[in-house]
C-alpha cells in the first residue's frame, strides 16, 4: 500500500500561472482533504470531500477549486497562481464511521512557489 | 469557532530529559483529539488519539497524553526523549458530527545531546 500520494513534489510556478496538485488514496477512504502549511499557522483547512461526488470548502478557500475525480482520487487547482499561495500543501484521507472521527492519513507535501 | 492552542513555539529539551507539550482545545462537549508529529520534509503522522474512556492514552515511540476537560487541555509527554524525536508536533481537535479537523499551530522540539 502506497496510502496517499501527491504529485508534483515540488513547483515553482510564474503569478497567473494555472497548475493542478494531484492526490491519490489506496486505502478505500470516503473523506479526502487538501491543506495548506505556512510557516506559524499549522494547517488550514482549504477543501475537504467527505464522499465521492461531494465537496465542501474549508477555511481558506479563496483561489482554488478541486474535483473529487472518483474515490481514489481529489485534484486541488489553482487557476491564476499568486504569490500568496505559495505554502506547502498536504493531501489527506481518512475513514470516518457515522459520527465517529477519524485520524487522517498524510500525504508527504508538495512544495509550491509562486514568484 | 473550534480553536486549538499550543503555546509553546518551540522547545529545547536535552536528550533523555522528559518532555511535556502543550496543548488546549475549545470546542468542549465531545472533543476528538488527537496529536500528530511531523518530521523534516514529511507529511504528518499520527502519534495518539482521544475519543472517550480512560483520559491517559498511549501512543507510539513511547508518547502517552492526558485528556483534562476541566482545563480544556490534551498535553502530550514523554519520560524520556530521543534525538529522533526532534520533529514538529501538532494538536488536532474535530467534533462530532462532521469530519474537519482544527490543528494548532504547532510545536517544534529540537533535542540536544
Amino acid at each position: 500500500n502506497a496510502g496517499v500520494t501527491q504529485t508534483p513534489k515540488f513547483q515553482v510556478l510564474k503569478t497567473g500561472q494555472s497548475m493542478t496538485l494531484q492526490c491519490a488514496q489506496d486505502m478505500n477512504h470516503n473523506s479526502m482533504y487538501w491543506y495548506r502549511q505556512d510557516p506559524g499557522m499549522g494547517l488550514r483547512l482549504i477543501y475537504y470531500s467527505a464522499s465521492e461526488g461531494t465537496t465542501d470548502k474549508g477555511e481558506v478557500p479563496n483561489g482554488y477549486n478541486v474535483s473529487r475525480l472518483n474515490k481514489r482520487e481529489f485534484s486541488l487547482r489553482l487557476e491564476s497562481a499568486a504569490p500568496s499561495q505559495t505554502s506547502v500543501y498536504f493531501c489527506a484521507s481518512s475513514e470516518p464511521t457515522g459520527r465517529l472521527v477519524h485520524e487522517q492519513y498524510f500525504g508527504p507535501g508538495t512544495r509550491l512557489t509562486v514568484t | 469557532a473550534q480553536s486549538v492552542t499550543q503555546p509553546d513555539i518551540h522547545i529545547t529539551v536535552s536528550e533523555g530529559a522528559s518532555l511535556e507539550l502543550r496543548c488546549n482545545y475549545s470546542y468542549g462537549a465531545t472533543p476528538y483529539l488527537f496529536w500528530y508529529v511531523q518530521s523534516p520534509g514529511q507529511g504528518l503522522q499520527l502519534l495518539l488519539k482521544y475519543f472517550s474512556g480512560d483520559t491517559l492514552v498511549q501512543g507510539i515511540k513511547g508518547f502517552e497524553a492526558e485528556f483534562k476537560r476541566s482545563q480544556s487541555s490534551f498535553n502530550l509527554r514523554k519520560p524520556s526523549v530521543h534525538w529522533s524525536d526532534a520533529a514538529e508536533y501538532f494538536c488536532a481537535e474535530a467534533s462530532g458530527g462532521y469530519q474537519k479537523v482544527t490543528f494548532g499551530t504547532g510545536t517544534k522540539l529540537q533535542v540536544i545531546p
